[in-house]
């Protein structure tokens, strides 16, 4: 059974870069036709898409994050990472991993990870 | 404000049914297969519906999803008190490139 996990600092301070790494077990991340994203949640608040990547290194993001958002893969250790730039307050969500459909017409998450909580303070 | 526009609350007896909309435009939803999660409290969402209608694997038939235009419906028959959820639909804005979604619907079950 297909399982991701998020990890990485739950306090990141402003202006810093915010880091967190999905690991993927039971399957394998260079599963063709699936790609591997994140995707956020305010407190109280609704669902951001940030991005998504395929095993191969391509990458789709929100253009509204995407001057900040870096999203790589490590096959090797059948991962993948986010990096968001000069966090801020608004950034404070929790951050989910998950695998997804190519981002296009018929997108969806079918597999989510449990999510992790990110606060940004000094 | 959410690009897609979802009712903020729901609620309907447990038996009954109720149902969710979700409207957008032709940039979204008018030309894009929908999609719809489950969000139950203090957990991850978790996918209702792909493709508009489509059920994955585990998922109750008394879950149903339809698109018609720029609109799309979640429907839930028989209704449980382990349905009060969040409920969010979700789908590709060309216009955007981008993944939206609704501003979630919070289903209570009476």
């Amino acid at each position: 059974q297909l399982q991701l996990q998020e990890s990485g600092p739950g306090l990141v301070k402003p202006s810093e870069t915010l880091s967190l790494t999905c690991t993927v077990s039971g399957g394998s991340i260079s599963s063709s036709s699936y790609y591997w994203g994140w995707i956020r949640q305010p407190p109280g608040m609704g669902l951001e898409w940030i991005g998504s990547i395929y095993y191969s290194g391509s990458t789709y993001y929100n253009p509204s994050l995407k001057s900040r958002v870096t999203i790589s893969v490590d096959t090797s250790k059948n991962q993948f990472s986010l990096k968001l730039s000069s966090v801020t307050a608004a950034d404070m969500a929790v951050y989910y991993c998950g695998r997804t459909t190519t981002p296009g017409y018929y997108y969806y998450m079918d597999v989510w990870g449990k999510g992790t909580t990110v606060t940004v303070s000094s | 404000q959410s690009v897609l526009t979802q009712p903020p609350s729901v609620s309907a007896a447990p038996g009954q049914k109720v149902t969710i909309s979700c409207s957008g435009s032709s940039s979204n939803i008018g030309n894009n297969y929908v999609s719809w999660y489950q969000q139950l409290p203090g957990t991850a969402p978790k996918l209702l519906i792909s493709e508009n209608s489509k059920r994955p694997s585990g998922i109750p038939d008394r879950f149903s999803g339809s698109k018609s235009g720029t609109s799309a419906t979640l429907g839930i028959t028989g209704l449980q008190t382990g349905d009060e959820a969040d409920y969010y639909c979700g789908t590709w804005d060309g216009s955007l490139s981008a993944v939206v979604f609704g501003g979630g619907t919070k289903l209570t079950v009476l």
